[in-house]
């Protein structure tokens, strides 16, 4: 059974960095893409950016450009999602997902980690 | 402001159809596939349509899509109060090169 699991919810200060992780079982890692998601509070998803963990390829979405970092690690068969520097705004659900390839549509979901970025 | 449109709600009776329209454009609907999502309440989404029209595994019947043009319609048919939820389309948009979602849509059964 493929499983895509999250790491728990952060609560952090503005200014903070921070590292989210994703990590897959039931299926092998490495060769599909992983891809991040971001619901704001009461807000639709957007597409942030995608990692290809066999060869850590990455490519971000222009608004995500620069705004965030995602790596993975395969080894361990774990994608993260990091930023340096977080403000109020990046307070949101983000989703990890497998998607069927890199520009197709995403078959499998984690279970969202919130962040909270508060003062 | 999302790149694909839909209504921000649809609502009907138990039993009852709808259809949740989601409109696009030549760089995305227009020319790449169509994939529908499921997000019931405090959950994550769930895979129902990809390809435009084929149902993910698990997903009933009553669940499906079409596309015509820069238009995209999931329809649900023999509406039922488990499928009170928010629905997105989403596509490839090949200008931007990224997958661009719809706005969701909130479907109420009354």
């Amino acid at each position: 059974e493929v499983q895509l699991v999250q790491s728990g919810a952060e609560v952090k200060k503005p200014g903070e960095s921070l590292k989210i992780s994703c990590k897959g079982s039931g299926y092998s890692f490495s060769n599909y893409w992983i891809g991040w998601v971001r619901q704001m509070p009461g807000k639709g998803l957007e597409s942030m950016g995608i990692i290809y963990p066999g060869d850590s390829e990455s490519r971000y979405s222009p608004s995500f450009q620069g705004q965030v970092t995602i790596s993975a690690d395969k080894s361990i068969s774990t994608a993260y999602l990091q930023w340096s520097s977080l403000k109020a705004s990046d307070t949101a659900i983000y989703y990890c997902a497998r998607r069927f390839s890199s520009t197709s549509y995403s078959e499998y979901w984690g279970q969202g980690t919130l962040v909270t970025v508060s003062s | 402001q999302s790149v694909l449109t839909q209504p921000p709600s649809v609502s009907a009776a138990p039993g009852q159809k709808v259809t949740i329209s989601c409109s696009g454009s030549n760089s995305n609907i227009g020319n790449n596939y169509v994939s529908w999502y499921q997000q019931l309440p405090g959950t994550a989404p769930k895979l129902l349509i990809y390809d435009n029209n084929k149902r993910s595994s698990g997903i009933p019947d009553r669940f499906s899509g079409s596309k015509s043009g820069t238009s995209a319609t999931l329809g649900i048919t023999g509406l039922q109060t488990g499928d009170e939820a928010d629905y997105y389309c989403e596509a490839w948009d090949s200008s931007l090169t990224a997958r661009v979602f719809g706005g969701g849509t909130k479907v109420t059964v009354l």
